[in-house]
């Protein structure tokens, strides 16, 4: 069974702070890792898809990196402003699986 | 670009009646997935369509949901006798290959009542 896992659950912080959120995720068969973001009352977009041992992916504030043999990502947000709430996921592709899904890091930024 | 588009967007149904939501994926998206978000939960995955391969219908919380591709084209997700907790907003997403992100549609929310 495949298993990704987040933490934290969730998250507030004010605006200006910077915050990181974990994933973990099985490192037998890795084949992607991807980051969406999910505000409320829209649909899940797409931040950053990584593959490589090492990647480090950069979107403005947003950066994520990824480590394959030890199975884990991070995402970075630097300097946190409240449009950046909303809840983010990652998900693991393993080669001949659907991509699975954590349950996702919810962020709240209050000004 | 035409994006991910789903039908309807709405849909109030009375419990034990049968509903079909449908997903039109962006052309040449290869794979296919359903999910659903009940109320105050995560995303669950329901079923994944990659090209003619059998379907990974393991997300499926019972026999009374189905869903078929035709080809690499249009997909519809039945559920059958409806239930309360069969209230949710069905998201449907694609992607070129499955590796690659994927692009969510608008969800139907679905009420049974």
């Amino acid at each position: 069974i495949l298993n990704v896992e987040q933490s934290p659950q969730s998250l507030h912080v004010q605006e200006g702070d910077s915050t990181n959120f974990t994933c973990s995720f099985p490192s037998s068969n890795f084949y992607a890792l991807h980051w969406y973001r999910w505000e409320t009352a829209k649909s899940p977009e797409a931040l950053f898809v990584m593959t490589l041992n090492g990647d480090e992916k950069k979107k403005g504030r947003i950066s994520a990196t990824l480590n394959t043999k030890e199975g884990y990502s991070y995402l970075y947000i630097k300097g946190s402003q409240p449009e950046d709430s909303a809840t983010y996921l990652c998900a693991s592709y393993q080669a001949g699986t659907a991509l699975i899904f954590g349950k996702g890091t919810t962020l709240s930024v209050s000004s | 670009g035409a994006g991910v588009s789903q039908s309807p967007s709405n849909k109030v149904t009375e419990k034990g009646k049968d509903v079909e939501l449908r997903c039109d994926p962006i052309s040449g998206h290869t794979a296919l997935y359903w999910y659903r978000q009940r109320l105050g939960q995560g995303l669950e995955f329901l079923i994944y369509f990659q090209g003619n391969s059998a379907p990974d219908k393991s997300g499926l919380p019972s026999d009374r949901f189905s869903a078929e591709r035709t080809g690499e084209s249009v997909s519809t997700l039945t559920i059958q006798r409806t239930q309360q907790e069969d209230s949710a907003v069905y998201l449907c997403a694609s992607s070129p290959v499955p590796e690659y992100e994927q692009y969510f549609g608008p969800g139907t929310r679905l009420t049974v009542t």
